[in-house]
C-alpha cells in the first residue's frame, strides 16, 4: 500500500508570491491533517480535513488555507509568503483517529 | 490539550533497553497516551497508544502509571535505527479529532 505523499518535496518562493502544496492520503483514509515544522516553534497543527470538511483549525493566520477534494487529496494555501513561513509542511491521513500516517513534507524556503 | 513534560535528551547503548519517560500531571480520564517518533529527514511515525492499561506492539511497550499522570515508553533492544526524537502527546478521544498536539519531545542518541 502507498504511503502518503506530498508534492513538491521542495520549493523556493519570494516574499509576497503564494504557494500551494499537494498531499495524497493513503488510500482509504479520509481524514487529512496539515503541520507547519520549524526549529522554533517545532510541530504545529494547522487544520484537519475529513470528507471535504474543515474539522478542526490551528491557531495560524488566514493566509494559510486549505480543502479536500473528493478523493480526499488535499492542497493546503499560503498566501503573500513571509519569511517565517519557511518551514517543513507535513501532511498526515489516517483511516481512525489513533493512527496518523506522516508523508516525508515539503520543505518551503522563503527569500 | 493537557501538557506533557519530557527530558530534552537521552542516550543509550545499542542492544539494550531504553525507558523513555513522560509526566502528564494534568490528565483527564478520557485522555489517551500517544507516542509518534521522528527519524531524521523524515516525518513522525506512530509507535502506540493506550489509555489505562500496559500496551505492547512490535516497535515497543507502554507502561502507563497506576494513576495514568505518568508513562514510559520502552524500547527493548535499541538499534541504531531508533535514534529520533520521540514525542508523547495526550489526545482527548474521538472529539478532538485526528488533531494532534506536539510538544518538544525527547532526543534520543543510541550509541554503537
Amino acid at each position: 500500500k502507498a504511503g502518503v505523499t506530498q508534492t513538491p518535496r521542495y520549493l523556493i518562493k519570494t516574499r509576497g508570491q503564494q504557494v500551494t502544496l499537494s498531499c495524497s492520503p493513503i488510500s482509504g483514509h479520509r481524514s487529512v491533517s496539515w503541520y507547519q515544522q520549524t526549529p522554533g516553534q517545532g510541530l504545529q497543527f494547522l487544520f484537519e480535513y475529513f470528507s471535504e470538511t474543515q474539522r478542526n483549525k490551528g491557531n495560524f493566520p488566514g493566509r494559510f488555507s486549505g480543502r479536500q477534494f473528493s478523493n480526499s487529496r488535499s492542497e493546503m494555501n499560503v498566501s503573500t509568503l513571509e519569511l517565517g513561513d519557511s518551514a517543513l509542511y507535513l501532511c498526515a491521513s489516517g483511516l481512525s483517529y489513533n493512527e496518523q500516517f506522516f508523508g516525508p513534507g515539503t520543505r518551503l524556503t522563503v527569500l | 490539550d493537557a501538557k506533557t513534560t519530557q527530558p530534552n535528551s537521552m542516550e543509550s547503548n545499542e542492544e539494550e533497553p531504553v525507558h523513555l519517560p513522560c509526566n502528564h500531571s494534568t490528565i483527564s480520564g478520557t485522555d489517551y497516551i500517544h507516542w509518534y517518533r521522528q527519524l531524521p529527514s523524515q516525518g513522525p511515525e506512530y509507535v502506540i497508544h493506550g489509555l489505562t492499561s500496559n500496551v505492547n506492539n512490535r516497535m515497543a511497550s507502554l507502561a502507563i502509571a497506576e494513576d495514568r499522570k505518568s508513562s514510559t515508553l520502552i524500547l527493548h533492544r535499541a538499534t541504531l535505527r531508533d535514534a529520533a526524537v520521540y514525542y508523547c502527546i495526550l489526545r482527548g478521544g474521538e472529539t478532538s479529532g485526528s488533531r494532534l498536539t506536539f510538544g518538544e519531545g525527547t532526543q534520543l542518541t543510541v550509541n554503537p
